[in-house]
């Protein structure tokens, strides 16, 4: 089994809508949590650090279920430009400190 | 507006040469990473520094791979002799760890390699 692990969709969403999906990890010591976004043939870019009390930024809003142990990632009002695919991390509590393991992630498409 | 930088953006090259690719990491930043990315295994890391010394190199491929930080404003991935299995976009990205604070990891815009 994947240390982390996600949904690689598509998610096809009518502009407007919203969406959800998950990235469950298997390590129950990880420690930090975030969402990057990538675009096709670039690079991954940060979009959000999840936090404990689950945390919001505009249309996105990131939450952490510790004791299911998932993360996830809502969309709202989405918007043509937010295609691309998602990615999460996970850092660990081990000796490997810091070390980020990344999801294949979820591929998102807004259609018109 | 800090940024990691990447040279060579893009490397064709033929079997058994050998290829260097070049970071610089965001000034202050004490983590470099390295990763690989295909469309078969998504992000791979390879190798990583904290403040130069390296970590953990375990997903590196050994007999061919390397990677140093010469300073603390660059750091290199080699590999020789290059396979064409080789072939992968490359990324660094660099991040700070302080105090057992959370932090961030930014990337690089990648080298993209192809090997023939």
């Amino acid at each position: 089994r994947k240390e982390v692990e996600q949904d690689p969709g598509p998610f096809n969403v009518p502009e407007g809508a919203t969406v959800a999906f998950n990235c469950t990890y298997s390590n129950s010591a990880s420690q930090s949590f975030f969402w990057y976004r990538q675009d096709c043939r670039k690079e991954p870019k940060l979009l959000m650090s999840v936090y404990s009390s689950g945390n919001e930024d505009g249309r996105f809003t990131a939450q952490l279920n510790r004791a299911s142990q998932y993360i996830s990632l809502l969309i709202r009002d989405s918007k043509l430009s937010d295609s691309a695919t998602y990615l999460c991390a996970v850092t660990m509590t081990t000796d490997s400190w810091g070390k980020f393991q990344f999801g294949a992630g979820t591929q998102v498409v807004v259609t018109p | 507006d800090a940024r990691v930088t990447q040279t060579p953006r893009h490397k064709v090259t033929e079997m058994g040469q050998e290829v260097t690719m070049r970071c610089q990491p965001i000034l202050g930043h004490n983590t470099v990473f390295w990763y690989r990315q295909t469309m078969m295994q998504g992000l791979e890391l390879l190798a990583y520094f904290r403040n130069r010394a390296p970590l953990d190199d375990s997903g590196m491929p050994k007999d061919r791979f390397s990677a140093e930080m010469p300073d603390a404003t660059l750091a290199t991935l080699k590999i020789q002799p290059s396979e064409p299995r080789d072939s992968a976009v490359y990324f660094c990205a660099s991040g700070l760890l302080a105090g057992g604070a959370i932090y961030e990891q930014y990337f690089g815009p990648g080298t993209r390699l192809t090997v023939t």
